[in-house]
């Protein structure tokens, strides 16, 4: 079974601009869970996405975005890009969304490096 | 707030001993815990899975322990090996709206594993 795979694996961008990442699930996961990596702060959950809506959203501005289309899929935006934005972003599916005790384990993708400059 | 906390400085240890990483947190009641694996310019990897009701867990050469009177877990690997020098993770699930969970990681500890 193919593993997580998100595009670019690594983006050079400028202030000020736009960024679009993308993440492909493993077959039959309906959760995609994005997260931003640094070494000041390290691993921090953005959101999750769950059959196309977000089921959950960590403590980042509103320039992160992200969605989820019919086939699992998923996108994660951040507008007006800054420097603290550059870090390792990384996607992660699962079947489902934990919750009540139900821990469904989380398979990670190889992750975009991002730059800003 | 929820905090965990890892050792910030790297486990260096000699091949064949055994390693012993820990996290502890605060403000949690966390009804399980996890630890990754990270090598490094690579996702983390999923190794182990503990419940507030097990003490301990096994897995080849790992072995996790979980205290929730102390707010500890303890994650040892026997018989370590050079293959196993990367940054082990831990994670708890933080509590979100509707009865799901946000995960929340430790910062990690490095290990080096010495030949």
């Amino acid at each position: 079974k193919a593993g997580v795979t998100q595009t670019p694996r690594y983006l050079i961008k400028t202030r000020g601009q736009q960024v679009t990442l993308s993440c492909s699930p493993i077959s039959g996961h309906r959760s995609v869970s994005w997260y931003q990596q640094t070494p000041g702060q390290g691993l921090q959950f953005l959101f999750e996405y769950f059959s196309e809506t977000q089921r959950n959203k960590g403590n980042f501005p509103g320039r992160f975005s992200g969605r989820q289309f019919s086939n699992s899929r998923s996108e994660m935006n951040v507008s007006t890009l800054e420097l603290g934005d550059s870090a390792l972003y990384l996607c992660a599916s699962s079947l489902a969304v934990s919750s009540g005790g139900v821990a469904y384990e989380q398979y990670f993708g190889p992750g975009t490096r991002l730059t800003v400059t | 707030s929820q905090k965990i906390e890892q050792n910030s400085e790297a486990l260096n240890i000699q091949e064949g001993k055994t390693a012993t990483l820990t996290c502890n947190y605060t403000n949690y009641s966390p009804a399980y815990l996890q630890w990754y694996r990270q090598d490094p310019g690579r996702g983390p990897v999923f190794l182990l899975l503990i419940r507030e009701n097990e003490k301990e867990k096994r897995k080849e050469r790992l072995k996790v322990t979980f205290d929730t009177t102390l707010k500890q877990s303890l994650f040892h690997i026997t018989a370590s090996q050079p293959a196993d020098s990367a940054t082990y993770l831990c994670a708890l699930p933080g509590p979100a709206s509707g009865g799901s969970y946000i995960p929340t990681f430790g910062r990690g500890t490095s290990l080096i594993v010495h030949p």
